[in-house]
This record gives structure tokens, sequence and C-alpha cells, in this order.
């Protein structure tokens, strides 16, 4: 059974930049793409940005030039990077399987999600 | 800038129907765009509900239903029960290869 697990929450101080992992288990990495999404406190779902088995990127124009999403697939591992943290970057940040057959562009596996506190 | 509309809140009494939307600013939406929906309770990951349109995750009972209705996607709760008591979000998938979300409905069960 597919499952997916994110690192631990952090702290960051504005302007530094944060990088948070998912574990995949229970299916290949090269088999499926990752979603990364975004919650603010009281606020809705933001996509972030995607990366397809292959590596293959795409990045929401709100984040483009502070996101970087990797994987590596040795390690079952997909990482989302952000840069220049400001206060408004306080999430929780979750990371989602894309659901199979991948021509359907949804997602379908969710990890619980890693708090991120941007604070002074 | 692609905005995907929700309706905010929506209200239903246990047992009865209710038909939440999605739609887009910049037009109708159709089953190109391979709505999707998702279902959240506080402090908890999102569950998908539907994907491309109308079809049911694994394990989602099927008084949970999609379609498009008009120029909008819509998700319908039959015989709704108290703890569907959630916010459901909307997906939209883009042709420039995005994926937008709408800004969910608090649905409440009373």
């Amino acid at each position: 059974q597919a499952q997916i697990v994110q690192s631990g929450a952090e702290v960051k101080k504005p302007g530094a930049s944060v990088k948070v992992s998912c574990k995949a288990s229970g299916y290949k990495l090269i088999n499926n793409g990752m979603h990364w999404v975004r919650q603010a406190p009281g606020q809705r779902l933001e996509w972030m940005g995607w990366i397809s088995g292959h590596g293959h990127t795409k990045y929401s124009q709100n984040f483009q030039g502070r996101v970087t999403i990797t994987t590596d697939t040795s390690a079952s591992t997909v990482y989302m990077e952000l840069n220049n943290l400001t206060f408004a970057d306080t999430a929780v940040y979750y990371c989602a399987r894309e659901g199979p057959p991948y021509f359907y562009h949804y997602m379908d596996v969710w990890g619980k999600g890693t708090t991120i506190t941007v604070s002074s | 800038q692609t905005v995907v509309t929700q309706e905010p809140s929506f209200s239903v009494s246990p047992g009865g129907t209710v038909t939440l939307t999605c739609g887009l600013t910049s037009g109708p939406v159709s089953t190109s765009y391979y709505p999707s929906w998702y279902q959240q309770t506080p402090g908890q990951a999102p569950r998908t509900l539907i994907y491309n349109t109308n079809i049911r995750s694994s394990g989602v009972p099927d008084r949970f239903s999609g379609s498009i209705r008009g120029n909008k996607a819509a998700l319908t709760i039959t015989g709704a029960q108290a703890d569907d008591e959630s916010d459901y979000y909307c997906v939209l998938y883009m042709s420039s290869g995005i994926w937008v979300f709408g800004g969910g409905t608090k649905l409440t069960v009373l």
C-alpha cells in the first residue's frame, strides 16, 4: 500500500531557506509524480508545484523562482526547497502522490503534512 | 490569473442532499479540466474523494458523486451524515500543465 512520510516541523527565520522531504513507500517513485501543496493557517489549500516520475517539473507562478522540487529515486524521496522565506510562508506543507493513471491529473495519496513556521 | 470559484459555505440537514460547485472565472468547466475533489477536516491532511470528474477514489462511499452541471464541476452528497461536515476543495488541471485549487467550501451538517 502506497504511503508517504514527511519530514518534521521546522522553525526558520525570515530570509532563510527550508527543505522538506517526502519518503515514498509501497510504490516506485519513477512511476508516479508528486505534488506539493501548502495551507497557511485558516486558509485554503494552495498548489505549489509538481515533479514527474522522471524529474520534469511544473511550478505555480506564485512561487516561481523561489521553489525547487527534486527527487532522489534511490532514496525514494522527493524534496521541496523554498527560498527567501517570509512570515507569509508559515504553513503546513503537504506532498501528495500523482494518482494513477497519470493522465487523470489528480492527487491520490497524501502525506500528513510538515509545519513550517517563519519567525524572527 | 486563473481563479477557481467555490461557494464559501453551505449547509445541509442530516439525510439531505447538497451539491457543491466548482467554476472558473475565465469560462466554463468541462471534463477537459479533469476536476477532482478533496475533503479536509480540521488538523488533517486532505482526503481524495473524486477524480476525473466522476470517479470515486478507493473507499469513498457512493453517497459522494461528481459531475458537470451547466458550466461547473459539481460534487453531490446524497444522504449527508454528520461526519461529512468538512471543508471541500476542488482542483482543476489547466492546459498550461498546472493545477489550481478552488477556495474551498465549508460544509455544515445541521
